[in-house]
């Protein structure tokens, strides 16, 4: 199975300071027909997972500007230009390249 | 707008089988894949499976020889059986909707994960 690993596991943000999440894939999440389909999800406290991102760094409908996704191969990064207070949650990427789908390991984002 | 329910018992025994329904309401079930993810307390996401509303089932290689998922179009909603359980499988239980999945070799990637999701139900294995 295709490992995704995160870091920071856990990034303590001031308000309004930016934030990076890396996600680190241990296989090229390139699929055969030239995309890559590395994902991202939000879990704010006490919900459930919301997609944020999907195939590296389209935005969903309704997200937020300040959320941008990027990377290449096997290297991707999250990034929040502004942390707000409704940020404050545990995001997750996830790879739907290979079979069976993973997710890494989360990375929890608070407020200092 | 879609809407997705888990149902079923909060407290399965080891040994004996986790029932779990999906309902799904907002629209129809027909045209997507229906999947079911786990999140053991504190820890992060795992997906157990899916099925296809034509009934083609792709299970995760971990849970294959314990899962059952299936689809019921005419009552619009989508179940899961883990039969054998232990503590190990205690955790939150989602469902939840994939709009697209890309076939090959027999099996079936989800590019784009899931855009829908259910509240998620705690199910807890204990005597």
């Amino acid at each position: 199975d295709v490992v995704l690993t995160q870091s920071p596991l856990s990034l303590p943000v001031t308000l309004g300071q930016p934030a990076s999440i890396s996600c680190r894939s241990s296989q090229n999440l390139v699929y055969s027909d030239g995309n890559t389909y590395l994902n991202w999800f939000q879990q704010r406290p006490g919900q459930s997972p919301r997609r944020l991102i999907y195939k590296v760094s389209n935005r969903d409908s309704g997200v937020p500007d300040r959320f941008s996704g990027s990377g290449s191969g096997t290297d991707f990064t999250l990034r929040i230009s502004r942390v707000e207070a409704e940020d404050v949650g545990v995001y997750y990427c996830m790879q739907g390249t290979h079979w069976p789908l993973t997710f890494g390991g989360g990375t929890k984002v608070e407020i200092k | 707008q879609v809407q997705l329910q888990e149902s079923g018992p909060g407290l399965v025994k080891p040994s004996e089988t986790l029932p779990l329904t999906c309902t799904v309401s907002g629209g129809s079930i027909s045209g997507y894949y229906w999947s079911w993810i786990r999140q053991p307390p504190g820890k992060g996401l795992e997906c157990i499976g899916y099925v296809y509303y034509n009934g083609s089932t792709y299970y995760n290689p971990s849970l294959k020889s314990r899962v059952t998922i299936s689809v019921d179009t005419s009552k619009n909603r989508f179940s899961l059986n883990l039969n054998s359980v232990t503590a190990a499988d205690t955790a939150v239980y989602y469902c939840a909707r994939a709009s697209r999945g890309i076939a090959f070799g027999g099996f079936v990637v989800i590019p784009f994960g899931f855009d829908y999701w259910g509240r998620g139900t705690l199910v807890t294995v204990s005597s």
